[in-house]
């Protein structure tokens, strides 16, 4: 089955301390990429990658970074994460065939 | 990308045609239009997507104006489970599919 899974689904912790979302996908899709939902703002792009080895910014990259190693795996992570990253994560993967998006369960962080 | 405006919100009853919106007016050439819905925190789901012609799933049929400045989807014969954030995305195709932005999208409501 094709899957986009994400981990953590649910994190509480506090400011500063670093963590990592890991995003992994078995669909072997080159595309990859994160979005953050925020109440009232919809869907933002935070980075996307192209191919391994491969990453760009979206629209909204301040605080993250991104690695991309394995055409598989595309993890997110928060250096010293500040209160105004709590906000619903989603991975996403894309094929090239037809450009539809794959999207995760999401993860649900929280940052006090 | 093109941007998009779409109606915050808009009701249906159910059985009947849900017509969603989306004006896309600065769109390019290469630029193809993506719909998707998303149910309640649920990763956002892929329905259909076209260049210029009409298109139709067993989801839904887009109809893309002469133009390609607007375009409608059209959930034929809605029921309670459609109800969700529905977002219109423009993308080009192909191998040029880096940044993707997101709406805020329109919150269908399907009542009995």
């Amino acid at each position: 089955e094709a899957q986009v899974t994400q981990n953590p689904r649910y994190l509480i912790t506090v400011t500063g301390k670093k963590l990592t979302v890991t995003c992994s996908q078995n669909m072997n899709h080159e595309y990859m990429s994160w979005y953050r939902q925020d109440p009232g703002l919809g869907l933002r792009q935070i980075y996307y990658s192209m191919n391994v080895e491969v990453t760009d910014k979206g629209d909204v990259p301040e605080g993250y970074k991104v690695s991309r190693k394995e055409k598989r795996n595309f993890p997110l992570i928060l250096e010293s994460p500040s209160p105004n990253q709590t906000s619903l994560y989603f991975c996403a993967t894309r094929t090239a065939y037809t450009g539809e998006l794959f999207f995760g369960e999401g993860s649900r962080l929280t940052v006090l | 990308d093109a941007k998009t405006t779409q109606p915050p919100s808009m009701d249906c009853a159910e059985g009947r045609a849900a017509n969603l919106p989306c004006n896309h007016s600065t769109i390019s050439g290469n630029e193809y239009v993506y719909w998707y819905r998303q149910i309640h925190s649920q990763g956002p789901q892929y329905i259909i997507h076209g260049l210029k012609n009409n298109e139709t799933n067993e989801m839904a049929s887009l109809i893309i104006t002469e133009d390609r400045k607007s375009s409608t989807l059209i959930l034929p014969h809605a029921t309670l489970r459609d109800t969700a954030v529905y977002y219109c995305v423009m993308n080009a195709g192909g191998t040029s599919y880096g940044k993707l932005t997101f709406g805020q999208g329109t919150i269908l409501t399907v009542h009995p």
